[in-house]
């Protein structure tokens, strides 16, 4: 069974320009989670999307969106890009209300630098 | 407002046995649980408590004091592969997922 895929692996764009980041979750889980992992800060809480619906987000400006598709794969575009946006961008999954089992599916992220 | 707190660097020899701590300050609490991430690579599960006391998988084991607000990692008979970055994340009523820092465990042979 294939894992939480993310695209691409790596992107290189200038200040102010806009990024999309892709995420496929594992087959059957509805529930994808954003998270950014900027260097020595941890893994900030970004979005929580669930059965196409935006259901939570972090402490992130609005410049930070994203949406669900039917399919339950998931996109996060970064529009205005900052020098600070550089950042590994984790996407996860889980099956279900993650409050049951506490257990997040990661993928190995994109890695965004903004020059 | 929500917090996690565990230590930046833990050191241990091979062989031996390490506690990662964490304390945690959130509003409507549901449980914590521990992510390993090796260099480069994703966040991969360990463990959840959501009650107090002690869950063991393996080598490794997960404390929860619901009460103290504290919860701990025990990794027993390391290996050099245990070297990783270790998570603690809150799961709570607002139903954010809130990761702490993460601790660095280097492994002396």
């Amino acid at each position: 069974e294939a894992g939480v895929t993310q695209s691409p692996t790596h992107l290189i764009k200038t200040r102010g320009q806009q990024a999309t980041l892709r995420c496929s979750p594992i087959s059957g889980h509805t529930s994808v989670y954003w998270y950014q992992q900027a260097l020595g800060l941890g893994l900030q809480f970004l979005l929580w999307y669930d059965e196409g619906e935006e259901r939570n987000r972090g402490n992130f400006p609005p410049r930070f969106s994203g949406r669900q598709f039917p399919n339950y794969s998931s996109e996060l575009n970064v529009n205005a890009l900052e020098l600070e946006d550089s950042a590994l961008y984790l996407c996860a999954s889980s099956f279900g209300s993650h409050i049951n089992t506490g257990e997040l599916f990661f993928g190995e992220g994109s890695r965004l630098t903004v020059l | 407002g929500q917090s996690l707190e565990q230590p930046s660097e833990v050191t241990a020899v091979e062989g031996a046995i390490v506690q990662i701590n964490c304390t945690y300050q959130t509003s409507g609490f549901y449980g914590l649980s521990w992510y390993q991430q090796h260099d480069g690579g994703a966040p991969t599960f360990l463990s959840y408590n959501a009650l107090d006391g002690l869950e063991e998988t393996g080598r490794f084991s997960s404390f929860l004091s619901r009460s103290d607000s504290y919860g701990y990692l025990l990794l027993q008979e390391l290996q050099m592969k245990d070297s990783a970055s270790y998570f603690c994340a809150v799961m709570n009523r607002d139903d954010k997922i809130i990761f702490g820092k993460g601790t660095r465990l280097h492994i002396l042979p």
